[in-house]
C-alpha cells in the first residue's frame, strides 16, 4: 500500500487557519487521497477526499499538488472542537474499502 | 439518528472468557468492517464483510469470528480472551468497496478490557 507521511503534531490558535500537510510520493494514478480525523474518545470521522482537483466541503478544503505527491488539508478557522488526530490515507479500489491508518497528526488548538 | 452503532460501549471481562460486540448500521451500506485500536492508538483493519460474506480477514487469530446475520449487522465474537485483546474496537460501514471514491462511517467504539 502506498505510504503517507505526516508530521506527528501541529498546533494552532483558535479561529486561525490550519494547514495540515501530507506527503505521498509513491501515490499511483488511481489512488484517492482521503482525510479522516479522530476526536478524543470517538471513532474516526470522514473529513474530505479527492483525486486530482482541489476539493471543498463544509468541514475543510483539500489542496492537491499538481504532481499529486503531496496534499494539504485546510481548516479555514480552527475551533477547539477541531482538536483531533488527522489521518491522511490513500485509497484504491483494490483494497475493497479498507482504510490503512498511519500515525496521523495530532492537532492541538489553543483558545 | 446514529448511523453506525455499537454495543456495549465498555466491556470488562476476565481472561479466557468469550464475549461479543454488536454493530448495526442504518445507512443501507453493503460493506461493514471491524477495526482494532491498540493502546498505542494504532488503528488497524481486522475484517471486512460485503453482503454478509467475508471478503477480507487481515490475519486475525481465529479466536475472532465475525458474524453477519444480515447486511445491516456485523457482530464480533471473541473466544478465549487474552490480555492482548484489550483495545478499542470500531465497527464501520461503506458503500461500493470496489471504488475508492466513497467514505466510511465509524461507530463510537467498544473499549474492551481483559483482566
Amino acid at each position: 500500500d502506498a505510504k503517507t507521511t505526516q508530521p506527528n503534531s501541529m498546533e494552532s490558535n483558535e479561529e486561525e487557519p490550519v494547514h495540515l500537510p501530507c506527503n505521498h510520493s509513491t501515490i499511483s494514478g488511481t489512488d484517492y487521497i482521503h482525510w479522516y480525523r479522530q476526536l478524543p474518545s470517538q471513532g474516526p470521522e470522514y473529513v474530505i477526499h479527492g483525486l486530482t482537483s482541489n476539493v471543498n466541503n463544509r468541514m475543510a478544503s483539500l489542496a492537491i499538488a499538481e504532481d499529486r505527491k503531496s496534499s494539504t488539508l485546510i481548516l479555514h478557522r480552527a475551533t477547539l472542537r477541531d482538536a483531533a488526530v488527522y489521518y491522511c490515507i490513500l485509497r484504491r479500489g483494490s483494497t475493497l474499502g479498507r482504510l490503512y491508518f498511519g500515525r496521523g497528526t495530532q492537532l492541538t488548538v489553543w483558545p | 439518528d446514529t448511523a453506525v452503532s455499537q454495543t456495549p460501549k465498555y466491556l470488562v471481562t476476565q481472561m479466557g472468557n468469550d464475549k461479543s460486540i454488536k454493530c448495526e448500521q442504518n445507512l443501507g451500506h453493503d460493506t461493514m468492517y471491524w477495526y482494532k485500536q491498540d493502546s498505542k492508538k494504532f488503528l488497524k483493519i481486522m475484517f471486512s464483510y460485503n453482503n454478509k460474506e467475508l471478503i477480507i480477514n487481515e490475519t486475525v487469530p481465529n479466536r475472532f469470528s465475525p458474524k453477519s446475520p444480515d447486511k445491516a449487522h456485523l457482530n464480533l465474537h471473541i473466544n478465549s480472551l487474552e490480555l492482548g485483546d484489550s483495545a478499542v474496537y470500531f465497527c464501520a460501514s461503506s458503500q461500493d468497496p470496489g471504488t475508492a471514491n466513497t467514505e466510511a462511517f465509524f461507530g463510537q467504539g467498544t473499549r474492551l478490557t481483559v483482566v
